[in-house]
């Protein structure tokens, strides 16, 4: 099926371990973001990709990193999670007006 | 700093109890701002985007209406299945990016 695809869907792990969070789009669309979903905060963006190799921070990028080496995958890593990195995550890819998401990983930091 | 506050946090209505849910906003140039619909464990749905003041734009039950400090979503004769959070978003004009608020949670009873 055409859209992104997220994996995993819901992941469990222990503070101070790396955890990759996958994303990948079957369309060929340039922009890609990820964002975290929590109570009270709604969604923030964490980092954007304008293109492969092209990346940017956004509000809330600090213990992420992102890579974009094809443009139809856009991992993004914790490198050391912390238990505030506890969040539904979400991946999308901006095309013709339109901000398509996923369905979201679920990550829980023990 | 784009600003998006969205009220009320959450509204509860009776089946065919109309009601508007509102996006206060402030960005320095607009350049779109976006409606969503989000279903419990699933990723955001587009609905609509509006992009000048007095622009309004409708899709079954739901109209959307902008002016240059503020959305409304109307609801008119809710049914349960409209039972989502809602989400509104604003892109500025030097961006790709978009500045989420917080949601609505609209629960129809039958």
């Amino acid at each position: 099926d055409a859209g992104i695809t997220q994996s995993p869907r819901y992941k469990i792990t222990e503070t101070g371990r790396q955890v990759t969070l996958m994303c990948h789009q079957t369309w060929s669309h340039s922009y890609m973001f990820w964002y975290r979903q929590d109570l009270g905060h709604g969604l923030r963006l964490i980092y954007y990709s304008a293109a492969a190799d092209i990346t940017d921070k956004g509000e809330v990028s600090d213990g992420y990193v992102v890579s974009r080496s094809k443009t139809e995958n856009f991992p993004l890593t914790l490198e050391s999670a912390t238990r505030s990195q506890t969040s539904v995550y979400f991946c999308a890819s901006w095309h013709t007006g339109e901000l398509f998401f996923g369905e979201g990983s679920r990550l829980t930091v023990l | 700093e784009d600003q998006v506050t969205q009220s009320p946090e959450a509204l509860r209505l009776q089946e065919g109890e109309s009601s508007s849910l509102n996006c206060s906003y402030t960005v320095s140039g607009l350049r779109g701002l976006f409606w969503y619909r989000q279903d419990p464990g699933k990723g955001p749905e587009f609905l609509f985007t509006l992009y000048s003041a007095g622009e309004e734009k409708e899709k079954e039950r739901l109209k959307a209406t902008l002016t240059k400090k503020e959305s409304f979503l109307h609801i008119t004769a809710p049914k349960p299945e409209d039972s989502a959070t809602y989400l509104c978003a604003v892109q500025e004009t030097s961006g790709s990016r978009l500045t989420f608020g917080e949601g609505t949670q609209l629960t129809v009873n039958p």
